[in-house]
């Protein structure tokens, strides 16, 4: 069965520093993965994908990811954080055999501090 | 370019009473879905939709819980009879088809059963 595991609930950072944010998944064939952002009273807004190719993706606002299939994981990850970037992110996989839904994990919540 | 349009925002509701949710995707967008978000997870999806067809409905709650896209277009989902169970936050999102393709969402509908 397809999941998605984000293991921290909440990631706090300093300005400046560099974040990460942590996902690994479970599916049966090759994954799709996608991270997004959630900031409050509003929809979740896409940041990047991985599909195929390259293991660095790199998205919206500075954000990349890495693909790690050994691992299984698709790690969130900026050089240089902003007390801006403070949100919730989700990482959401699907999996590419069964063209079937996206899951969700229960996502992290990140605060940057000034 | 305007984004998912979802009304109303906010609803509140006795228990046992029925409700509506309206979506409106982005232009050119054929897959729409309907997701569901509780409190601290990540949303789940509930229905997707290619054009008028809902391909994947496994897991909407059939004896309550009841969509439609007539025209291809714009959705509407209802809750008949609302438990209180049923308080979360509604999430409509499109996308310009599956698998590879980012979904876009809208602000969401929270919905409160009392």
């Amino acid at each position: 069965a397809q999941s998605v595991a984000q293991p921290e609930d909440q990631v706090n950072v300093a300005e400046g520093n560099p974040l990460t944010v942590k996902c690994t998944y479970s599916v049966s064939g090759n994954p799709y993965l996608f991270w997004y952002v959630q900031y409050p009273n509003r929809g979740l807004q896409f940041l990047l994908k991985y599909i195929t190719g390259d293991n660095l993706v790199k998205g919206s606002y500075g954000f990349e990811a890495e693909f790690n299939k050994s691992q299984t994981s698709f790690h969130l990850k900026k050089p240089s954080a902003l007390v801006s970037d403070s949100a919730l992110y989700f990482c959401a996989v699907r999996d590419v055999s069964t063209l079937g839904r996206l899951y969700f994990g229960r996502g992290t919540q990140l605060t940057v501090w000034p | 370019e305007a984004g998912v349009v979802q009304s109303p925002r906010y609803k509140i509701i006795e228990k046992k009473q029925p409700v509506a949710f309206w979506c409106n995707p982005i232009s050119g967008h054929n897959t729409l879905y309907w997701y569901r978000q509780n409190l601290g997870q990540g949303p789940e999806l509930l229905i997707r939709y290619e054009n008028e067809e809902a391909v994947d409905d496994s897991q909407l709650p059939k004896d309550r819980f009841s969509a439609e896209r007539l025209k291809g277009v714009d959705s509407t989902l209802k809750i008949q009879p609302a438990e209180l169970g049923d308080s979360a936050v509604y999430l409509c999102a499109s996308s310009l088809g599956s698998a590879t393709y980012e979904q876009y969402f809208g602000p969401g509908t929270r919905l409160t059963v009392t």
